[in-house]
């Protein structure tokens, strides 16, 4: 069965310092990886979504996430983390039967000043 | 327009009353969802709708009955709910319906059942 992990359930970064957050997946064939983050309260946004084709993805708030199908790992970066990107992040992955998402626990990111 | 709008943003119920949550979105997708979701936890699937037709419902307790007047609307009748119900409620919408589509999340609507 699709899984997915995230292994940090919380982060603390300093504002200004780099980030990565951790997803790995499960799954058999090819698959269709999200980034979500959601601010307290609020409903979640698309921060980049990998299908096929280059491995290395751009998103939006200065996002990039890298697929590497060998180790099954859908990794989130950023350079320079800003005090607004405190949130929860979520990696998910499309099920197989193509009819739903499948969350991860989430990640809480505090940013530190 | 990429927005989802949900309301009402926050609903408290006793567990004998009958209420409903609605979803609007006007981007002329044809698949809307509802999720649920408790605190400090992923989003749960409740239901999807695929063309205004019911193509998945999570063994979700009958106290939640979905409808889908039309492809903009979407709305959760509640009613006989439990204190453990007590959750963010939050509405999507995808071009078409599947897990290859990105979803587009509504604010969520935060409803405490006493």
């Amino acid at each position: 069965a699709q899984s997915v992990t995230q292994p940090d359930i919380h982060i603390t970064v300093s504002e200004g310092a780099s980030l990565e957050l951790r997803c790995n997946y499960s799954y058999g064939a090819t698959p269709y990886l999200f980034w979500y983050v959601q601010s307290p309260g609020q409903g979640l946004q698309l921060l980049l979504k990998y299908f096929s084709g280059d491995t290395l993805v751009q998103g939006i708030k200065g996002f990039e996430a890298e697929f590497k199908r060998s180790q099954s790992s859908f990794n989130l970066r950023k350079p320079s983390v800003h005090w607004s990107d405190a949130a929860e992040y979520f990696c998910a992955v499309g099920n197989q039967a193509g009819t739903a998402l499948i969350f991860g626990k989430g990640t809480t990111l505090s940013v530190s000043s | 327009d990429t927005e989802v709008t949900q309301t009402p943003k926050h609903l408290v119920m006793g567990m004998t009353n009958k209420k409903s949550l609605k979803c609007e979105q006007h981007m002329g997708h044809r698949a809307m969802y509802w999720y649920k979701q408790k605190a400090k936890k992923p989003p749960e699937l409740m239901f999807v709708y695929s063309y205004e037709k019911l193509s998945i419902n999570e063994s979700v307790p009958s106290r939640f009955s979905p409808e889908c007047p039309n492809s903009s609307l979407l709305n959760l009748h509640l009613h006989a709910l439990q204190p453990e119900d007590s959750a963010l409620y939050l509405c999507a919408s995808s071009p078409l319906a599947g897990s290859t589509d990105t979803q587009y999340f509504g604010p969520g609507t935060r409803l405490t059942v006493l």
